[in-house]
This record gives structure tokens, sequence and C-alpha cells, in this order.
């Protein structure tokens, strides 16, 4: 079975620019979610998708990134325009409800530096 | 206030000792899940455990068991006869309604 994709695993961009990270999940799960991890912290929830609809979206910083999952299979993640304390690694990982326990998989990460 | 606290920044373990990693969540919430991850210097984030909060015994996935004091509301990663690939960072996660909430991380170094 594979594993969560993300692309790209690394970027650099400058302040002010765009940029945006894919991630598509375990087939067949349902529940799709992007963490930011800031060196040094514990992942931080920005977005959790069930299907195609977000069931939290609390701590998504709106002024600047957005995400969608329009098909309810993969998803983009966008930020716009990058700040310097964006640079993060950004993980998407995703669940199924039907394992009973909803443990989360996680992709590789795409690990961004803004300058 | 934390929701899920890892009081060890850093630790060490010789080769092929136990070692505890220490978690404390906090919740009013009758129904959570407990989680514990590896995260290697790779990046990735590798599920190890996970312990149900009406579950009536600790779990266990080969070398690793969870210790769940629900009183105390703590969930402790042992790791049995520890190996050098062990040397990563460790993440204790809570499932509290539909959101996952993760601890700031240990870091174990296995000394050989």
């Amino acid at each position: 079975e594979a594993g969560v994709a993300q692309s790209p695993r690394y970027k650099i961009i400058e302040k002010r620019q765009s940029v945006a990270f894919w991630c598509n999940p375990i087939s067949g799960h349902a529940t799709l979610y992007w963490y930011q991890q800031i060196l040094g912290q514990g992942p931080k929830l920005l977005i959790q998708f069930q299907n195609n609809g977000v069931v939290d979206d609390s701590q998504l910083p709106k002024d600047r990134f957005s995400a969608e999952r329009l098909k309810g299979v993969d998803s983009t993640l966008k930020i716009q325009p990058a700040k310097l304390e964006d640079s993060a690694v950004y993980l998407c990982a995703s669940s199924s409800v039907t394992s009973g326990t909803d443990t989360q998989y996680f992709g590789p990460g795409t690990r961004l530096t803004v300058l | 206030a934390q929701k899920i606290t890892q009081t060890q920044p850093g630790m060490f373990v010789q080769e092929k000792e136990a070692v505890t990693l220490d978690c404390t969540y906090d919740t009013s919430d009758p129904s959570y899940g407990l989680f514990w991850y590896k995260q290697p210097s790779s990046g990735e984030m590798i599920f190890l455990i996970y312990q149900g909060s009406y579950d009536q015994q600790n779990a266990t996935e080969g070398r690793y068991s969870l210790n769940f004091q629900k009183a105390r509301k703590s969930a402790n990663l042992v790791i049995s006869a520890s190996q050098l690939g062990d040397s990563a960072m460790y993440f204790c996660a809570m499932r509290e309604g539909g959101t996952f909430i993760f601890g700031s991380g240990t870091r174990l170094s296995v000394k050989p």
C-alpha cells in the first residue's frame, strides 16, 4: 500500500512570494490533515478535511494561507504572500475512520525556507 | 494550559537498556486517544503505538509499550532493549474530539 505522498520535498522562496504544496493521501483515507512544524517544536494542525469538507481550520492564518481538497482525494496548501516566519516543514497526514483509532499516517513533508 | 506536556527535552540511554519517555495530558473529554510518533532526522513522522481512553490494558507493539495511568493523565512510552536506530525525536499526541494535539517532543539519543 502506497503511503502519503507530498511534493515538493524542499522549496526556497523569498518573502512576499507565493508557494504551493501538494499532498496525496493513502488510498481510501477520508480524512486529510496539514500540519506546520517549526524547527524544535511539535507539529501544529493547520487544517483538517473530511472528504472534501473542512472540519477544522481554526489555526490556519486565513489572510495568507489557503487549502483545498476539491475531489476529496489530493489536496493543495498555498501560502501567499510568504513571510519569514513561515519557514517550517509542512506535513500532510491522512487517516481512516474505519480503522477505529483514527491513526494518522504522515508523508515525508515539505521543508520550506523563506529568505 | 498545555494539553500535552513532554517534560524531557532530551534523554540519553545506553544501547540495550530500557528507557521511559514521559507524557502527560489534559482533557475533560471521556473519549480520547493517545499516540506516540517517532521522527528521525529524515523528518518523517512514524506511528509507533496507540492507546484509547477506554482500553483496559496497556498497549504494546514489539519493543514499544505505553504505560497508561488514566487517573494521573499520563501516557509514558517505554522502549525496551534500545537500539542505535532508536535515536530520534519522539512526540506524544492526543486526539480530543476530532482534532489532534502534539507535544513538544523528546530527543532520545542512544549511546553505543
